[in-house]
């Protein structure tokens, strides 16, 4: 059974600082990894996606995959109370189009 | 952008009803998800289609069918509803490569 882990949290941080969210996956053979916003109440949004070892960066947010470790982690820089949601964390098993999704991590930006 | 859209945000059923949730996308998207999300569960698949009139079984089938007449619309359908079945209801779609799956607003489902 494939499995994309996540640390539930909550993770606390506050206003201004940076949030790291960490996933690791159990599928090798995984090519395309995924970062989703989730806020109360709401459906998943696509703020991240990563498929090469190494960081990607967009905006505030930067994705970091390292594949020979297996986990992928998401960094909020200057994060703001808006920035509070569940954070989940994607990754299709190889050969599929079937994702994966950890539980999530709360993160709480502290005014 | 790509829009999905579902028919219902919220809906309240009696225990035993047949359950119909539709899930429409505007991308000529290929593949097409149904979820459910529970808290502390995450999101479970519960069916997948790749293509109109194909289906897979996802992760927890039992007790819900499917239905793809039409490339874009994909239905979910809740054969006799039971309590244990009140949640959330994602639909998701995603065309063929490495693209993302887009997630519908959601349906919050009540049986009673």
């Amino acid at each position: 059974q494939k499995e994309v882990e996540q640390n539930s949290g909550p993770l606390s941080v506050p206003e201004g600082a940076i949030a790291s969210l960490n996933c690791t996956y159990s599928d090798r053979g995984s090519q395309s990894f995924f970062w989703y916003r989730q806020y109360s109440g709401k459906s998943p949004e696509l703020i991240m996606s990563i498929y090469s070892n190494g960081d990607k960066e967009d905006g505030r947010f930067t994705a970091q995959l390292n594949k020979a470790s297996q986990y992928v982690s998401l960094l909020i820089r200057d994060s703001q109370p808006s920035d509070s949601a569940t954070y989940l964390c994607a990754v299709p098993p190889s050969g599929t189009y079937k994702y994966i999704f950890g539980t999530g991590t709360r993160l709480k930006v502290l005014a | 952008d790509v829009k999905v859209t579902q028919s219902s945000r919220y809906l309240v059923k009696r225990t035993g009803e047949k359950v119909f949730l539709e899930c429409v996308q505007d991308m000529d998207h290929e593949n097409m998800f149904w979820y459910r999300q529970d808290p502390g569960l995450g999101l479970r698949l519960i069916y997948f289609s790749y293509d109109v009139k194909m289906k897979e079984k996802g992760d927890i089938p039992e007790g819900y069918s499917v239905s793809r007449e039409k490339k874009e619309r994909f239905s979910l359908i809740l054969e006799s509803a039971s309590t244990n079945q009140t949640s959330m209801y994602l639909c998701a779609s995603l065309g063929q490569g490495r693209e993302t799956q887009y997630f519908g607003p959601g349906t919050r489902l009540l049986v009673l």
